[in-house]
């Protein structure tokens, strides 16, 4: 069974451009949660998502930022009009929901020039 | 969810076990414990997880006091490959499920 799968595993924009980052949850996995960790710092939760609805966005943005995870397909974080201080680790998590942990894949890391 | 208080580093000889202690005191009679570690920069990894019995599985064991206030995760056989940081994370349950809430956690050197 394949582990969270998130690419790309490095992303170079320049500012003002847009950033997408894309998860692949692991099989049977319908809940995917996004985190940031920027150079130096912990783990920030961003957005909680399951098959076609935003659970919990408590941690996003609120300008910029969006998170998607359609019925087909992959998760999908997008980033528009990217800054300098956007350059980070993106993680995304995903679980099949109640008290299953969360299984993290290797993230994208994003550097803004 | 509830706090969690852990020491921010801690060394350990290699080949010796590694005891990690956290504490939660205002832990809530739904919320699980869960330990994960992060090695240098890459993805969290899940180690184990319980709610009020004492776990083990293939990479540890989790302690849970009986007043569920604090609890302590043991690398029976601490390796240079464990040297990470280790999170230690209460989480409230929910029918559908609910997201992690990371702390500092401990920074752990595994010696030679």
């Amino acid at each position: 069974n394949a582990g969270v799968m998130q690419n790309p595993r490095h992303l170079v924009r320049r500012r003002g451009q847009e950033a997408r980052l894309r998860c692949s949850p692991m099989k049977g996995h319908s809940h995917v949660y996004w985190y940031r960790q920027l150079p130096e710092e912990g783990l920030k939760f961003m957005v909680y998502l399951q098959k076609e609805n935003i659970i919990d966005e408590s941690g996003m943005p609120k300008e910029r930022f969006s998170a998607e995870f359609p019925k087909e397909g992959p998760s999908i974080l997008r980033i528009q009009q990217v800054v300098r201080g956007d350059s980070a680790a993106y993680f995304c998590a995903s679980s099949p929901g109640g008290n299953s942990p969360l299984h993290f894949g290797n993230g994208t890391r994003l550097t803004v020039t | 969810d509830a706090k969690t208080t852990q020491p921010p580093s801690m060394d350990c000889a290699e080949g010796r076990a590694a005891n990690l202690p956290c504490n939660h005191s205002t832990i809530s009679g739904n919320e699980y414990v869960y330990w994960y570690r992060q090695i240098h920069s890459q993805g969290p990894q899940y180690i184990i997880h319980g709610l009020k019995n004492n776990e083990t599985n293939e990479m540890a064991s989790l302690i849970i006091t009986e007043d569920r206030k604090s609890s302590t995760l043991i690398l029976p056989h601490a390796t240079l490959r464990d040297t990470a940081v280790y999170y230690c994370i209460v989480r409230a349950q929910t029918a559908e499920g609910n997201k992690l809430v990371f702390g500092a956690g401990t920074i752990l050197r595994v010696k030679s």
